[in-house]
């Protein structure tokens, strides 16, 4: 069965910092990986996805993750944090159920980044 | 321009009322879908449909029903609602091959039943 972990519901970096949020994901089959943005009282955004043609993924806002095998794992990073990264961030897997393709989403990362 | 719209975005509204939340999109996509997402909390599928007059439940079970009659549009309603049924809903489309397509996201309708 597919599922998702993120570690750390909530993660706070000074401006400028280094960015990194976790995630972790089971699955019996090869993986795609996408990570996904929230802001405030708005929908989900792709940042980015995995899909096995290259295991470090760059995506949008200076945002990349690297798909590791061997260590069941997707973290999401970003050299150097900005006050407009503050936002709550999913990390979701897509696998196929009865012919249909689903999203299994974490928990959810609440990013704050401080002055 | 291609974007998937819900409507209302926010809706408070007492106990036994009936309820539709209105999802469209026009990014010529024939995969919707329904979410509900509660504060802090991870997205649920509770409904989906690859194409008109398809519909299935999803994995969390919920009292809400939807219906695919155009490509376009994807309602959600509730005939009886109560408090339980307070939370955020997301509506998403998607097409493409299967497990590469990305899932394009509405801005939600956050609902408040008292």
């Amino acid at each position: 069965a597919q599922s998702v972990t993120q570690l750390g519901s909530h993660v706070s970096v000074s401006e400028g910092a280094l960015v990194l949020l976790r995630c972790n994901y089971s699955s019996s089959v090869p993986p795609y990986l996408f990570w996904y943005v929230q802001y405030p009282n708005q929908g989900l955004q792709l940042l980015l996805k995995y899909t096995s043609a290259a295991t470090l993924v760059k995506g949008i806002n200076g945002f990349e993750a690297e798909f590791k095998k061997s260590e069941t794992s997707f973290h999401l990073t970003k050299p150097s944090a900005h006050m407009s990264d503050a936002a709550e961030y999913f990390c979701a897997v897509s696998y196929i159920s009865g012919g249909y393709n689903k999203l299994i989403f974490g928990a959810g990362t609440r990013l704050a980044v401080h002055p | 321009e291609a974007d998937i719209y819900q409507t209302p975005r926010y809706l408070v509204i007492g106990t036994g009322k009936k309820i539709t939340l209105e999802c469209s999109q026009t990014m010529g996509h024939d995969k919707m879908y329904w979410y509900q997402q509660d504060p802090g909390m991870e997205l649920h599928l509770i409904h989906y449909s690859y194409g008109v007059n398809s519909t299935e439940k999803g994995d969390l079970s919920s009292e809400s029903t939807v219906s695919r009659i155009r490509t376009e549009h994807f309602p959600l309603t509730l005939e009886s609602a109560r408090p339980s049924h307070t939370s955020q809903y997301l509506c998403a489309s998607s097409g493409g091959h299967m497990t590469q397509e990305t899932q394009y996201f509405g801005p939600g309708t956050r609902l408040l039943v008292l």
